[in-house]
């Protein structure tokens, strides 16, 4: 079974650019997660959906901050325009009802 | 929302050496993993363990629910088991089963 796959691994752009997130999730699972990581810390919940539709974005910080999930499978973040503050790995996660969430390996971002 | 504690922060540990983490959250829940992050940043499943005792090798963990505790055990510890142990939570209260992450355990195994 093929685990969640992100692009890019690594990115490094200038404060005030934009930058996009790409996330495929297991399939048949219907909960995709986008999470922060800042160095030394736990990661934090941005953003989850249930198919295509948000349950939690309480944490996304909506002026900069964008995402969605077409059709339900399929999942991109957006930053715009990028803080120097925002520099993380950026975790995006996919779970089945009942079961556990699986990681992918993660978007490491550097905002210089 | 939900608050996990996790201790001991730090650990360092000989190779062969047991070790207990633990994991506090402040109210019900109806999930709990734990996961190893490796060097690279990976976050590994280790368990899905919202109730009782599970074991995978060298691992095991034990969740009691009913005074809101996890404890993660590590037997006979190796150098790949360096790296940090998350746990997480899902409150019942919490919609979609959102789940809260710990500040980690930061373990390291000296040869």
């Amino acid at each position: 079974e093929a685990g969640v796959a992100q692009s890019p691994r690594y990115k490094i752009i200038e404060k005030r650019q934009s930058v996009a997130f790409w996330c495929n999730p297991i399939s048949g699972h219907a909960t995709l997660y986008w999470y922060q990581q800042i160095l030394g810390q736990g990661p934090k919940l941005l953003i989850q959906f249930q198919n295509n539709g948000v349950v939690d974005d309480s944490q996304l910080p909506k002026d900069r901050f964008s995402a969605e999930r077409l059709k339900g499978v399929d999942s991109t973040l957006k930053i715009q325009p990028a803080k120097l503050e925002d520099s993380a790995v950026y975790l995006c996660a996919s779970s089945l009802q009942g079961f556990g969430a699986f990681f992918g390996q993660g978007t490491r971002l550097t905002v210089v | 929302g939900i608050q996990v504690e996790q201790s001991p922060p730090d650990l360092i540990l000989q190779e062969g050496a047991n070790s207990t983490l633990r994991c506090n959250f402040s109210d019900s829940v109806n999930n709990l993993q734990w996961f190893h992050q490796n060097p690279w940043g990976q976050l590994i499943n280790l368990f899905y363990i919202p109730s009782g005792t599970k074991q995978n090798g060298r691992l095991s963990a034990t969740t009691v629910a009913t005074e809101r505790y996890s404890l993660l055990y590590i037997s006979s510890s190796q150098t790949t088991d360096s790296g940090v142990y998350f746990c997480a939570v899902a409150g019942v209260e919490a919609a979609g089963n959102k789940l809260t992450f710990g500040g980690g355990t930061r373990v390291l195994v000296k040869p």
